[in-house]
Order: structure tokens, then sequence, then C-alpha cells
């Protein structure tokens, strides 16, 4: 079955630590996107990618890096300089960027301990 | 920024009655989408409805559009206990140039809750 596979499912990161969260996917979509969802909140894009080796900054990009280097993969690092990471991250993909439905994958939380 | 807004904030209903929730935004669109959300869970996607469509339907799920007034409807019929879960509304503005900025902007959501 396709579908897109975010792991770990939780997650505990250091204060000044980096940790990566994976995203991988195996619908053959062009299109990947982090969002990152707090309590009581909508969605906010932290960063999207149209294709293998292009990516552009979301809504709240401060904090984060991503790399987009297999059409299946599009890993999300949370680095030290963002200063509250708390939070349910999410992965989606979609065929293309415009005018289809997304597919999420089931999450991670993070927390900082 | 947020761009839709769901309303009610919460519902709750008994199994079998309908559910209706509204979502209003405020720039033009190109598309608008609703999604469900179980606790904890990933989103999935119910319906997309285009800027030039009025009314789509997908078995339970009836999603109007009224562009003039910058509002959306996702009406479920005769729910049932697990439709329990939050819905979202997303759109996909227009850009400065007409196109689509390329990305979905959530709401908030609506907590349904269906009681048996």
């Amino acid at each position: 079955d396709g579908g897109i596979t975010q792991s770990p499912k939780y997650l505990f990161r250091k204060e000044g630590q980096n940790v990566t969260l994976s995203c991988e996917q195996n619908l053959n979509h062009d299109a990947m996107y982090w969002y990152r969802q707090d309590p009581g909140q909508g969605l906010r894009l932290i960063y999207y990618s149209q294709i293998v080796n292009d990516f552009q900054k979301g809504d709240i990009a401060e904090g984060y890096s991503v790399s987009r280097e297999k059409k299946e993969s599009f890993p999300l690092t949370v680095t030290s300089a963002q200063k509250n990471p708390t939070a349910f991250y999410l992965c989606a993909s979609s065929i293309e960027l415009i005018n289809y439905g997304y597919t999420f994958g089931s999450g991670t939380r993070l927390t900082v301990v | 920024s947020q761009q839709g807004e769901e309303d009610p904030q919460a519902l709750s209903i008994q199994e079998g009655e309908n559910a209706t929730m509204n979502c209003s935004y405020k720039t033009s669109i190109n598309n608008l989408q609703w999604y469900r959300q179980n606790s904890g869970r990933g989103l999935v996607h119910l319906i997309l409805i285009r800027s030039n469509e009025r009314e789509k339907h997908s078995g339970r799920l009836r999603v109007t559009l009224d562009t003039s007034k910058k509002s959306s409807s996702l009406l479920i019929t005769a729910s049932r206990a697990a439709d329990t879960a939050s819905y979202f509304c997303a759109t996909d503005s227009k850009g400065w140039s007409g196109g689509s900025n390329y990305k979905l902007t959530f709401g908030k959501g609506t907590l349904l809750t269906v009681n048996p």
C-alpha cells in the first residue's frame, strides 16, 4: 500500500540539540510539505518542496532546515535555534503543488526535555 | 496569518443527526479543501472544491462554496460515532499574479463529537 511514513512517532530533544524527523513516501508524489501543529491551533507551514533538490520556506521556517535529495524523502531538522520546538510535526505530499489534496503521515510528537 | 476560520469551534450531536461546519476565508482562492483529523493522528483529505464549483458530494459528505461570501460549509449526514474528529478547512489562495500561492493555509478546526 502506498503512503507516507513518519518516524519516530515520539521524539525527545535536549536543550541545544539538533534532531531530524524522517518523512518517506512511496506515492510517487512530486510535492512534499512539513507542517507544525500546536494544541488548539491549525497547521502552520514550515517548508515545502516541489521537486528534488528544490525547497522553499513556509511561514515559520526559522530554526528548521530540510533537504530533498530523493523524490521519496523529505527530512526535517529541528535545530537548536528553534526556541520552542515542542509540537506535533506533520509531513504531507501531493501529486503537484496545486489543485490536489494532500496525503499526510501520522505525525511525530517532539518534546523538549 | 489565518486564512480560513471554522465555525463553530466545537460541535456535539447525537448519532444519526446531521452536522454542519462552516469555514470563512479572507482572500480569493483557487480551491478549498476539507480534512479530518482523529486525535493524535495525521489529517485525512475529504473533499477539494474548486473556486468555479458551488457544491460537491462524497458519500455522506456535502460541501458548498460561496465565493461571493468567501465561505464554505461541510455537511455530514446521518452522523456516526466514528465521525468524531476535528475537521479543518484549507485554502489555496491566489497569488499576486492570479496564480497559486503554492501552499495550503489551514484553519484551527471544528471539534465534532458524535455521541452514541
